[in-house]
């Protein structure tokens, strides 16, 4: 079955620092990607997404991320957080055969130390 | 906000007692989905809808049924409740009508506890 990883369950960083969070996905096919972040207390809202075409995408407050296909990632990366970044974040995909459905990793817990 | 409202909110109930979640949408949309989010597991998609009456089995479907006899409303049952089914349930709606973008917009979740 296609997967999606995320290797880091928590991430603690200081104001201003980089950030990466990794993630991996199983399938080989035609892909859409998403990056998902949920506040404490707070629902699931779209971070970024990729369809197609320039594979670095730029979402809202500062976050991009970049399609590496031939290492099947799609990694998060904001240059200098802050503290109300504090969140856990979801990498989803929908797959070319199931595209109905969206499959979400594990999710990362960022904690941003002020 | 997309729209999207869950009912209830919170609930505690006993073990095999029948529970029923409501997704109530106002954007008219053809997709909804229901997903169980836990530590570790992240969400996992229990069933969807593409249609009225049009439904299909997710990752973790076992113990669950749902129901669309409207375009606004999904309905998840447990029938009988149990402990594994402790979690907190988020409804999500598709703008991607016909075109399956797989994005999603989420309710604000409803916690289950089974006792």
């Amino acid at each position: 079955a296609q997967s999606v990883s995320q290797h880091n369950h928590h991430v603690i960083l200081s104001e201003a620092a980089s950030l990466e969070l990794g993630c991996n996905y199983s399938y080989g096919g035609t892909v859409n990607l998403f990056w998902y972040v949920q506040y404490p207390g707070q629902h699931l809202q779209l971070l970024l997404k990729y369809f197609s075409g320039d594979p670095l995408v730029k979402g809202i407050k500062g976050f991009e991320a970049e399609f590496i296909k031939s290492k099947f990632s799609f990694n998060l990366r904001k240059p200098s957080v802050q503290w109300s970044d504090t969140a856990e974040y979801f990498c989803a995909v929908t797959y070319s055969g199931s595209a109905r459905q969206l499959t979400f990793g594990s999710g990362t817990q960022l904690t941003v130390l002020p | 906000d997309a729209g999207i409202t869950q009912s209830p909110r919170h609930k505690v109930t006993e073990t095999g007692t029948p529970v029923t979640l409501r997704c109530h949408q106002t954007e008219n949309h053809r997709y909804m989905y229901w997903y169980r989010q836990d530590p570790g597991h992240g969400l996992r998609l229990i069933h969807y809808s593409y249609g009225v009456k049009d439904t299909d089995k997710g990752e973790v479907s076992d113990g669950y049924s749902v129901s669309r006899s409207k375009t606004e409303d999904f309905l998840l049952t447990l029938e009988s409740a149990t402990s594994s089914q402790t979690s907190v349930y988020f409804c999500a709606i598709s703008w991607g009508v016909g075109s399956n973008t797989g994005e999603l917009f989420f309710g604000e979740g409803s916690r289950l506890t089974v006792l």
